[in-house]
């Protein structure tokens, strides 16, 4: 167990739909990251938040947001959802924000399937 | 920008065989880099990380990777396989000036035959 909680494990929705993926970073790890895992595109970085504050954004699309709580929990929200959105969305958290020598730890991500 | 390039995305060695996963990395500045596991249905776990000390980095299950500035490489092995190194194997990538970035590599999948 990482300690990274992601919500919910599996979602299945329709084109055009909104969903919103929620992470819980482990405690005491400010920062948090957003993956998407596809088959075709391997894993994706996708936006990275510290202490409330968006810090490196990846291959992010304007259809998706991301936003870090006060209390460090982190939301994905993916909107006009396509057919290839269909993914594992990985969130992971690690202690500090700044260049990285420290671990990622992950969560066992969130299974979207958009029919 | 930087970037990790992983050399076959399937692999398969027979139990008890050495096992070489390529990773090969592009920065400008000497980077830190990291090689992941992801078992089936799990999130990826750290196997092994460098940060400029050692350049031979051993890490968690018999893993061991070395970092080779020349050749830009970072390749991950373990002498003899087992069953249950089959997995997805990923090098990531974090630069040090200051983009925050934690860019992963394509993934190798390890079978491992008996």
């Amino acid at each position: 167990d990482s300690g990274v909680t992601q919500t919910p494990k599996h979602l299945i929705t329709a084109t055009g739909q909104r969903v919103t993926l929620r992470c819980s970073p482990r405690s005491g790890d400010l920062s948090v990251y957003w993956y998407q895992q596809s088959l075709d595109q391997g894993l994706q970085f996708l936006i990275q938040y510290y202490n409330g504050e968006e810090r490196a954004k990846g291959n992010i699309l304007e259809r998706f947001s991301a936003q870090q709580f006060p209390d460090l929990h982190s939301e994905l929200n993916l909107s006009s959802l396509e057919l290839g959105d269909s993914a594992l969305y990985f969130c992971a958290s690690s202690r500090t924000g700044g260049v990285g020598t420290g671990e990622l730890f992950f969560g066992e991500g969130s299974r979207l399937t958009v029919l | 920008a930087q970037s990790v390039t992983q050399l076959g995305s399937h692999v398969s060695v027979s139990e008890g065989a050495l096992v070489l996963l390529r990773c090969n990395y592009s920065s400008s500045v000497p980077p830190y880099l990291f090689w992941y596991v992801q078992y089936p249905n799990q999130g990826l776990q750290l196997l092994l990380k460098y940060t400029s000390a050692a350049t031979l980095v051993k890490g968690i299950n018999g893993f061991e990777a070395e970092f080779k500035k020349s050749e830009t490489s970072f390749h991950l092995t373990k002498p003899s396989a087992h069953m249950s190194d089959a997995a997805e194997y990923f090098c990531a990538v974090s630069d040090r000036s200051g983009t925050y970035k934690y860019i992963f590599g394509t993934g190798t999948r390890l079978k491992v035959l008996a």
